[in-house]
């Protein structure tokens, strides 16, 4: 079975901290992603890597950084947290190569900046 | 551009009734791929099912079917003899071509009722 894990199930941080959100996953998949979930707009994606040390951005950046310093990990970066960043954030990943791929899920980090 | 509504925000049935949940998409793309995932109140989304745009044909997994239509740009899902254990929120999403991205829609909670 695919095993996506998330470092933290809640966090509470304090507006202005930096705060790091970690993401491994044992599948030897080359994409990972970073979604938040929020009431009514269902899953936005923040950023993706499709390879070790790349990046690419998705639909919702701002105020939000990654880093894929290894195949297994994939790690979202706030570099300055605000309230509006108060969310349920959730790591994905999948394989590379040919068609779309599944994307498996982890348990999600549900973060609250105060 | 690509999109995916899910215009039911929350049913509420009693249990081993049977419930459809819809999900329409919109895509210019021939080749896409739908899918479906369940996230039960522990937040970790599950992957159910996997469909691509070559292949119309309904499938069953148990209490579980799904009704996909070209036609009508649908991709519905249902539950027969529905069970308390179904309730969740439920996503259906999209990704088209070879690309990485999916296009979630906003999710329908199902409330099974004992």
């Amino acid at each position: 079975d695919v095993k996506v894990t998330q470092s933290s199930r809640y966090l509470v941080k304090r507006t202005g901290e930096k705060v790091f959100l970690e993401c491994v996953q044992d599948m030897d998949h080359e994409n990972m992603f970073w979604y938040r979930q929020d009431p009514g707009l269902g899953l936005r994606l923040i950023y993706f890597s499709y390879d070790v040390k790349m990046k690419e951005k998705g639909d919702i950046p701002e105020g939000y950084s990654v880093s894929r310093e290894k195949k297994e990990r994939f790690s979202l970066i706030l570099e300055s947290a605000s309230t509006n960043q108060t969310s349920m954030y959730l790591c994905a990943s999948s394989l590379a190569g040919g068609p779309v791929d599944t994307q498996y899920f982890g348990p999600g980090t549900r973060l609250t900046v105060l | 551009a690509q999109k995916v509504t899910q215009a039911q925000t929350e049913i509420s049935v009693v249990e081993k009734e049977d419930v459809t949940l819809d999900c329409v998409y919109e895509t210019r793309d021939t080749t896409y791929y739908l899918f479906w995932y369940k996230q039960p109140p522990s937040g970790e989304l599950v992957f159910l099912i996997r469909r691509n745009s070559f292949d119309e044909q309904n499938e069953i997994s148990g209490r579980y079917s799904w009704n996909f239509q070209k036609s009508t740009s649908s991709f519905n899902f249902t539950i027969t003899a529905s069970q308390v254990v179904d309730s969740a929120v439920y996503f259906c999403a999209l990704s088209v071509g070879t690309g990485n991205q999916f296009y979630f829609g906003t999710g329908t909670s199902l409330t099974v009722i004992p």
